[in-house]
Parts: C-alpha cells; structure tokens; sequence
C-alpha cells in the first residue's frame, strides 16, 4: 500500500512537505507520483520522479514552487508559496514504469494509490 | 478545460453495457499508452486498465479498453450498482512533458 501524510492547514504564503511512503513492495524500484484533487473537481496531477529521483517533471501549475524528490524509504513533495487554489486532497501513487529517450522520459500511468492527505490553504 | 476529452456523464439500467470515450492528439493519445481509473464517490481511485487494454489483478472482464489514432473507449458490460463512479482517462504527453487526465465521465446506474 501507500499511504501520505503531512498534510493540514496553512496560510497562503507558508510551506508544507508531503511525505509518501510505501510498503509491500521496494519503493526504489518504481516511479512516483503526486496528483491532486480540489474539492469538487476531477483529478489533477502534479508532479512525477523516476524510480531512482534522476528525473522529475512538475505541472505548469505548480512549477518553481512545488517540488518532489525522494530518498531509498520515502517521496517528498515540498510546496512553497502556497495559494488558496492549491486546496486539495494530495494523493501519492506508485508508477507502472517509465521509458527514456533522447533525453526525454515517458511515464506509463500509475497501479497503486494511497488515500490522500487534505491540504487546506485559509488565513 | 482538460487536455483529454470526456463525455460528463453517461447513465443506464443494471445488466446494460456502456461506452466512455476518451480523445485526444497526437502528442498524447496518439503516441503514448492510455490507462483509466475509477473512482467511487468518497475513495480515492483505482486502476481499471493500462497500456490501453490490459486489466490489472482483480479488475473483472466486464471491464475492457481500446485505443484508435487519438483517442479511446472504456466499455463496461453487464453494468451493476457497484459501477457507479467516476472515470478518468490518463496518460503521458510528450509535449508538455507531463501526465494528462481527462475531466471525468460520471456513471450512473438507473
């Protein structure tokens, strides 16, 4: 399973860090993401890291302010600037896999999802 | 407004079949496997098809995926009460180098 957590309540402006972790399976060997979904709204993702954090992609939305990485036991997912619209469930999901090319990855979709951890951005 | 193309909702009776579409371009569908997930109000989503027509473990055969040029179909066969869900339609764009969904067909079972 996967299971997030980190998640709660901030001011716009302040910083909060995601942490994934995963068990039953080697988190090392598959590619991770994050993917959000704000109340009422369908699914939206965010950002993705190659099973051995080399390559990561961020969506334009949260790009310069989010980032993910990860080490051999844990994903992270640190987001700065924080904005009202940022408000969501934050799920993490483990990865099919992954292809590279000309310097370019290919990510395969995702086969396990945690339950999601709820950011809530309110002065 | 989502890169992929969903219809909002469809409907039917128990024991009916229904068909999702799912369309494109040539950046994503096109050129890249499409995988669908459920989600039941409430949850958070599973994976019901990748690489454009396989079902993970557990996933009945009821449920099944097709890819043409750029774009795809879900079909559901023998529809039930359990079925009630949102679906998505994800994959890979390789122009902006991120991973796309659709904007969610919402089933419901009459």
């Amino acid at each position: 399973q996967v299971v997030e957590s980190g998640g709660g309540v901030v001011q716009p402006g302040r910083s909060l860090r995601l942490s994934c972790v995963g068990s039953g399976f080697i988190l090392s060997d598959y590619p991770m993401y994050w993917v959000r979904q704000a109340p009422g709204k369908g699914l939206e993702w965010v950002a993705v890291i190659s099973h051995d954090g080399i390559n990561k992609y961020h969506a334009q939305s949260v790009e310069g302010r989010f980032t993910v990485s990860r080490d051999t036991r844990m994903v992270y997912f640190q987001m700065n600037s924080l904005r009202p619209e940022d408000a969501a469930v934050y799920y993490c999901a483990r990865g099919l896999s992954a292809t590279e090319g000309h310097g370019h990855y290919v990510y395969y979709g995702m086969d396990l999802w945690g339950q999601g951890t709820t950011v809530t951005v309110s002065s | 407004q989502s890169v992929l193309t969903q219809p909002p909702s469809i409907s039917a009776a128990p024991g009916q079949q229904v068909t999702i579409s799912c369309s494109g371009n040539s950046f994503n569908i096109g050129n890249n496997d499409i995988s669908w997930y459920q989600q039941v109000p409430g949850a958070a989503p599973t994976l019901l098809i990748y690489d454009n027509n396989k079902r993970p473990a557990g996933i009945p055969d009821r449920f099944s995926g097709s890819k043409s040029g750029t774009s795809a179909t879900l079909g559901i066969t023998g529809l039930q009460t359990g079925d009630e869900a949102d679906y998505y339609c994800g994959t890979w764009d390789t122009s902006l180098h991120g991973w796309v969904f659709g904007g969610a067909t919402r089933v419901t079972v009459l």
